[in-house]
């Protein structure tokens, strides 16, 4: 089955850029997507096809995705961002594949 | 605005049957695919399966094929999970979400989330 890793986790100081990586096999032929999840709430997408945004999220979250590793990235970090991160794409067989997660830390 | 509103917590215990709904709103109920997403308690996010409310064409993930069974009632445009007989290890949240996207580039992301069903099923 297809998998997709992302470190456990990521520590930024507010103001700073933090990266977030998604490794799958050949990901970068897939779309990827991301989502924000703050303890005790739903998850909410902050980025899809890749690098796009939904209406409401701000400028500072970015995605790219090349080869076999997608990245989210957080410009001027604020506390605020403090969650945990999850990657998705879908596999040969039309199945959702969620990433293991990355929790980000604003110190 | 579109909404997925879920119903709220449940305490079974084992072998205990179980279906949780999932109401939406506020865009065509139809021609939008449905998933339920499973996140175990301090875990991480995980796709159980979707259903297109139009035809009820459903996809399940392999490894909770056959667990759950998941449904629509287009009248009330509202998706159900159920399960036939519960056991401890489904002690988890559920969500459902709206899956959006662009299929000529097969290019999907799940826009919108409900509130979250918590499931605590304990003897």
């Amino acid at each position: 089955s297809y998998e997709l890793t992302q470190p456990p986790s990521v520590s930024v100081s507010p103001g700073q850029t933090a990266s977030i990586t998604c490794s799958g096999d050949k990901l970068g032929g897939k779309s990827a997507c991301w989502y924000q999840q703050r303890p005790g709430q739903s998850p909410v997408l902050v980025i899809y096809q890749d690098t796009k945004r939904p209406s409401g999220i701000p400028e500072r979250f970015s995605g790219s995705n090349s080869g076999n590793t997608a990245t989210l990235t957080i410009g001027g970090t604020r506390a605020m961002d403090e969650a945990d991160y999850y990657c998705q794409a879908w596999d040969s067989s039309a199945a959702a594949v969620f990433g293991t997660g990355t929790k980000v830390t604003v110190l | 605005e579109v909404q997925l509103v879920q119903s709220g917590a449940e305490v079974k215990k084992p072998g205990e049957s179980l279906k949780i709904s999932c109401k939406c709103s506020g865009y065509s109920f139809m021609s939008f695919w449905i998933g339920w997403v499973r996140q175990m308690p301090g875990k991480g996010l995980e796709w159980m399966g979707s259903i297109y409310p139009e035809d009820s064409d459903t996809r399940y993930s392999p490894s909770l094929q056959g667990q759950v069974t998941i449904s629509v009632d287009k009248p009330i445009s509202t998706a159900y999970l159920q399960w036939s007989s519960l056991k401890a290890s489904d002690t988890a949240t559920y969500y459902c979400a709206r899956r959006y996207g662009d299929p000529t580039i097969l290019a999907y992301a799940f826009d919108v989330w409900g509130q979250g069903t918590v499931v605590t099923v304990s003897s």
